[in-house]
């Protein structure tokens, strides 16, 4: 079964370090992964998706299918990237996502 | 055009109450899941509609808890006589087609006394 891990639920950085969120993953095959924010009072949303490759608000995010890993990473951590962060992947044989239990970022100033 | 709502925005109700939450998804978006998200259990699914497809129930944690969809629109996430474990916010979504980036509602923030 598909299986997303995000191993810290709590990870705290000052301004300006890098920041890296941790996602492990399990599937069975070429899998298409996600990270959704939900920033303070607003609603969950998507961040990025690795098939886009593209940077969003300066984060990345590499799939490495060796380690079957979707980590995120911003190399300078700002205020405004304090949220609560999901990382996903498709169900298999589902139109539905699997979700990992998050990690609430927090840059202190 | 707007955006999925959902209603009501709180409620707190008395355990052994049943409860109704509401979710209007985005105008022509096909599918719509329900998510119950709560500290230390993370993002959890519930149940899903695609179109007229029969619904995908497996998330649902127990036969208190139902869903319906009327018209491939507005649905109703029902939980009969509620229990304090049940307090968490319940999210929706919706997506069009069988596109993986979903559109989530405010939530609905329930709280059982």
């Amino acid at each position: 079964a598909q299986r997303v891990t995000q191993p810290e639920k709590l990870l705290s950085v000052f301004k300006g370090a890098p920041v890296e969120l941790k996602c492990n993953y399990s599937y069975s095959g070429s899998p298409e992964l996600f990270w959704y924010v939900q920033y303070s009072r607003q609603r969950l949303q998507l961040l990025l998706r690795h098939i886009s490759r593209e940077s969003i608000k300066g984060f990345t995010a590499d799939l490495n299918k060796g380690e079957t890993s979707f980590h995120l990473k911003k190399p300078f951590a700002q205020e405004e990237d304090s949220a609560m962060y999901y990382c996903a992947l498709p169900c298999q044989g589902a139109q539905k996502l699997v979700f990992g239990q998050g990690t609430r970022l927090t840059i202190n100033p | 055009g707007a955006g999925v709502s959902q209603s009501p925005s709180n409620k707190v109700t008395e355990k052994g109450k049943d409860v109704e939450l509401r979710c209007d998804p985005i105008s022509g978006h096909t599918a719509l899941y329900w998510y119950r998200q709560s500290l230390g259990q993370g993002l959890e699914f519930l149940i899903y509609f695609q179109g007229n497809s029969a619904p995908d129930k497996s998330g649902l944690p127990s036969d208190r808890f139902s869903a319906e969809r009327t018209g491939g629109s507005v649905s109703t996430l029902t939980i009969q006589r509620t229990q304090q474990e049940d307090s968490a916010v319940y999210l929706c979504a919706s997506t069009v087609g069988v596109s993986y980036e979903q559109y989530f509602g405010p939530g609905t923030r329930l709280t059982v006394t």
